[in-house]
Parts: C-alpha cells; structure tokens; sequence
C-alpha cells in the first residue's frame, strides 16, 4: 500500500540551526515526491517537487530511493519557516491524486 | 483570479441534516480534487475531477457522500444524514492538466470546516 510517514508531528529549533524534517514512502512504483507547506491563517501551498531538484526559500530535498526517504532540509532556519509541512507522494505518473504524510510542525525560535 | 474559492467556510449542523459545500477552481484548470483533514492528520484524498467526469473516488467516500462538477466549472460535495464523525476540514484543490502532462501542483482552497453537533 502507498503510504508517507512523517515520524515527527513537532520540531523546535532555534534560529540558524539547522532543519531536517523527516519523510519515508512506501510505494513500489516510481515515485514523485513533493513537500507542501502551510503557514499560520494561509492555504496549503506547494514548497518544492523532488524532480525540479530545486532550493526553495533555501529548502531541498533529496529523493534517496533506497531508503525510500524524502527528507527536507534547510542549513540555517529563519523564524519565518515556522509552519506546518507536508510531505506527499503521487502514486501514479500526472498526479491522479496525492498521498499526504500527517505533517511536522516546525518551530522556530529566535 | 484569486484563486480556489471553498463555501461555506465553517459550517456547524446537527447530527442527520444535509450539508453542502461548493468549491470554485482556478478558472482555467481542468481537474479538481477534494479532500478531508481532521486534526493532527493529513489531507485524505477523497475524489477528483476532470472536466465534469469524476475520476476516481476513495473508499473513504461513503454512499452518504456526493460531489458533482456539472459543467467542468464549479463543484459541490454534499454529505447527507451528516454523523459526528463527518467533523473536519473539507478542503478543494485544483490543477491544469494539459497533453497529459501535470507539473503536480495543486492549488488549494482554504477549506470549508464543518461541525457536527
């Protein structure tokens, strides 16, 4: 079965630490990854796509398939990140649909 | 354009009445999703559209729930005989597909949070 697994619902940092925010798949397909994020009183927005492999606001992941992980990091986090993020995979190729992980929720201190 | 548009957004009704949500796309995308998020959990995909042929439906979608998108444009869920169980963020998203290719950008709405008492 297609499944995300964020092992973390709540992460704290201090500003300029550095941010990992952790997601595995299982999917037994090709896999596309993405990373969306919700900040407070906005909309759920798209961050990042593994297949661009872009830095977004200083964010990148790498798609690791033999760990089958799709983790995001970030070298120096600002308090502006704070928010909820969400890792999702597409099960099937034109994203017929997202599989969404259950979120972290990153908090930046200063 | 300012982007996907979800009505009501909160919604609070007693146990076994109708509800109905409609949710408005960004105007040239073709395909639009809805999903559910209750708290702590992530969105939970239950149907998507393209055009106003209904794709795929989750099995999370009960006989209890309907949703329509008549003329490829606007779409609306209906739950009925609503349980509080029903309680959560209901939330709309939409995309362009075009010659088969999807970026997989989904454009979300704010969501319609609905209360069963």
């Amino acid at each position: 079965a297609q499944r995300v697994t964020q092992p973390e619902k709540l992460l704290s940092v201090f500003k300029g630490a550095p941010v990992e925010l952790k997601c595995n798949y299982s999917y037994s397909g090709s896999p596309e990854l993405f990373w969306y994020v919700q900040y407070s009183r906005q909309r759920l927005q798209l961050l990042l796509r593994h297949i661009s492999r872009e830095s977004i606001k200083g964010f990148t992941a790498d798609l690791n398939k033999g760990e089958t992980s799709f983790h995001l990091k970030k070298p120096f986090a600002q308090e502006e990140d704070s928010a909820m993020y969400y890792c999702a995979l597409s099960v099937r190729q034109n994203t017929d649909k997202l599989i969404f992980g259950t979120g972290t929720r990153l908090q930046v201190f200063p | 354009d300012t982007g996907v548009s979800q009505n009501p957004r909160h919604k609070i009704t007693k146990r076994g009445q109708n509800v109905t949500f409609r949710c408005d796309p960004i105007s040239e995308h073709n395909r639009l999703y809805w999903y559910r998020q209750t708290l702590g959990q992530g969105p939970e995909f239950l149907t998507y559209f393209q055009n106003e042929a209904q794709l795929e439906k989750s099995r999370l979608l009960s006989d209890r729930f309907s949703a329509e998108r008549p003329k490829g444009s606007f779409s609306t869920l209906e739950i009925q005989r609503t349980e509080q169980g029903d309680s959560a963020m209901y939330l709309c998203a939409s995309t362009s597909i075009l010659d088969g290719v999807n970026t997989g950008e989904l454009f979300f709405g704010e969501g319609s949070r609905l209360t069963v008492l």
